[in-house]
């Protein structure tokens, strides 16, 4: 079955240490992404790539970095920089081309840091 | 630049009852417009979407919403609720470069038994 893994689905961390987010797709999608969700709030972008070797940085990309090595694959490391990193963290992929930006997500990774 | 508001943070209705979830965007050219929802604890999952072909769009789960361009509105409805809506709902419009979504706040539907 195509879809888009993330792992784990909880994890924790204390305060001060960098954490990395997986996320895998078989979709051969181009486009992917990452989000990050806080109770009672929409979706806020952090990074995309539209393709592989490249990256943008999304509306609150501060704290965060990511890689793009691979088609199928494209982590998150939340760093120390991050001042609040507690927060529900989605992945999500697109096709970027046919189907206009009909975005895929994937199940989400709960970060709790303490 | 694009933005999508959802009218309501929290929706009440009863089971059987008609569901509307609002949505309005901000364009002078029709986007795509997009309705996901998300169920506690999971990512999320597209329902329906326009994309400029007919403006009543039907979707999973007996969802639907129509394109309305006068009104610059893409308002989801359910004629009947059932207790397995319960879920939050977004609203997401193409940006204006068309690699983004631009999100709504989303909405969280409570069926009442």
């Amino acid at each position: 079955d195509g879809g888009i893994t993330q792992s784990p689905k909880y994890l924790f961390r204390k305060e001060g240490q960098n954490v990395t987010l997986s996320c895998e797709q078989n979709l051969n999608h181009d486009a992917m992404y990452w989000y990050r969700q806080d109770p009672g709030q929409g979706l806020r972008l952090i990074y995309y790539s539209q393709i592989v070797n490249d990256f943008q940085k999304g509306d609150i990309a501060e704290g965060y970095s990511v890689s793009r090595e691979k088609k199928e694959s494209f982590p998150l490391t939340v760093t120390s920089a991050q001042k609040n990193p507690t927060a529900f963290y989605l992945c999500a992929s697109s096709s970027g081309s046919a189907s206009p930006l009909e975005q895929y997500f994937g199940p989400g990774t709960r970060l709790t840091v303490t | 630049a694009q933005s999508v508001t959802q009218l309501g943070s929290h929706v009440s209705v009863s089971e059987g009852a008609l569901v509307l979830l609002r949505c309005n965007y901000s364009s002078s050219v029709p986007p795509y417009l997009f309705w996901y929802v998300q169920y506690p604890n999971q990512g999320l999952q597209l329902l329906l979407k326009y994309t400029s072909a007919a403006t009543l769009v039907k979707g999973i789960n007996g969802f639907e919403a129509e394109f309305k361009k006068s009104e610059t509105s893409f308002h989801l409805t359910k004629p009947s609720a059932h207790m397995s809506d319960a879920a939050e709902y977004f609203c997401a419009v193409t940006s204006d470069s068309n690699y983004q979504l631009i999100w709504g706040a989303g909405t969280k539907l409570i069926i009442k038994p």
